[in-house]
């Protein structure tokens, strides 16, 4: 059974600096990885998507890599702002065609001003 | 903005009553998921489709069903709502070109 971490549980910085979530999971055998950002009360919004096949995605200030062989993933968010303040989830695709993800429990991110 | 619609966004029931939350799309997505989020667990698979009157369950399906008539609604039903029910609710759809997944914005049911 696919399970999927993220360490730690909540962060705190300061505005301006550059940052790293992490996001580990059991199965190297994933479809894809995905990245969202969630506001409080409200839905996922979707960040980056990795697919199996490659090794990094980049969005603006934002950076996913993905290393399969070692089961883990990391956000790269740059110069960050308060606006960034939000609870960053990571979700990985499992194989066998149903396309389901298995999603971890999340950083909540807090950007100091 | 994926085009997905979920209702009722809030609903306080009491237990032992049925409850239909809704999700719609406008795009014409085959896969629809269903999830709940709570406190301590994260985001669960309740059940999931991949086209019309095709669903299967995730990890918490006991307690609930779902149906798909039509490609842009699948309903989540509670036939007898418990307290333990109370939980956000999401809709998603997933792109069938890029694998994405994106998500409503929630139906909050509390159960009394």
């Amino acid at each position: 059974k696919q399970e999927v971490t993220q360490i730690p549980a909540a962060l705190s910085v300061p505005e301006g600096e550059n940052l790293v979530l992490n996001c580990s999971f059991t199965d190297s055998a994933i479809y894809n990885l995905q990245w969202f950002r969630q506001d409080p009360g409200k839905g996922l919004t979707s960040l980056l998507l990795i697919q199996s096949s490659q090794r990094e995605q980049t969005s603006g200030r934002l950076n996913a890599s993905l290393d399969k062989s070692s089961g883990r993933s990391t956000l790269y968010i740059a110069a960050s702002q308060p606006g960034d303040s939000a609870t960053y989830l990571c979700a990985v695709g499992t194989q066998g065609g149903s396309e389901k993800l298995v999603f971890g429990k999340g950083t909540k991110l807090t950007v100091n001003p | 903005d994926a085009g997905i619609t979920q209702s009722p966004r809030h609903k306080v029931t009491e237990t032992g009553t049925p409850v239909t939350l809704r999700c719609h799309q406008t795009e014409n997505h085959r896969y629809m998921y269903w999830y709940r989020q709570d406190p301590g667990h994260g985001l669960r698979l309740i059940h999931y489709s991949y086209g019309v009157k095709d669903t299967d369950k995730g990890e918490v399906s006991d307690g609930y069903s779902v149906s798909r008539s039509k490609t842009e609604d699948f309903l989540l039903t509670l036939e007898s709502a418990t307290s333990s029910q109370t939980s956000v609710y999401f809709c998603a759809i997933r792109n069938k070109y890029t694998g994405e997944l994106f998500f409503g914005e929630g139906s909050r049911l509390t159960v009394l």
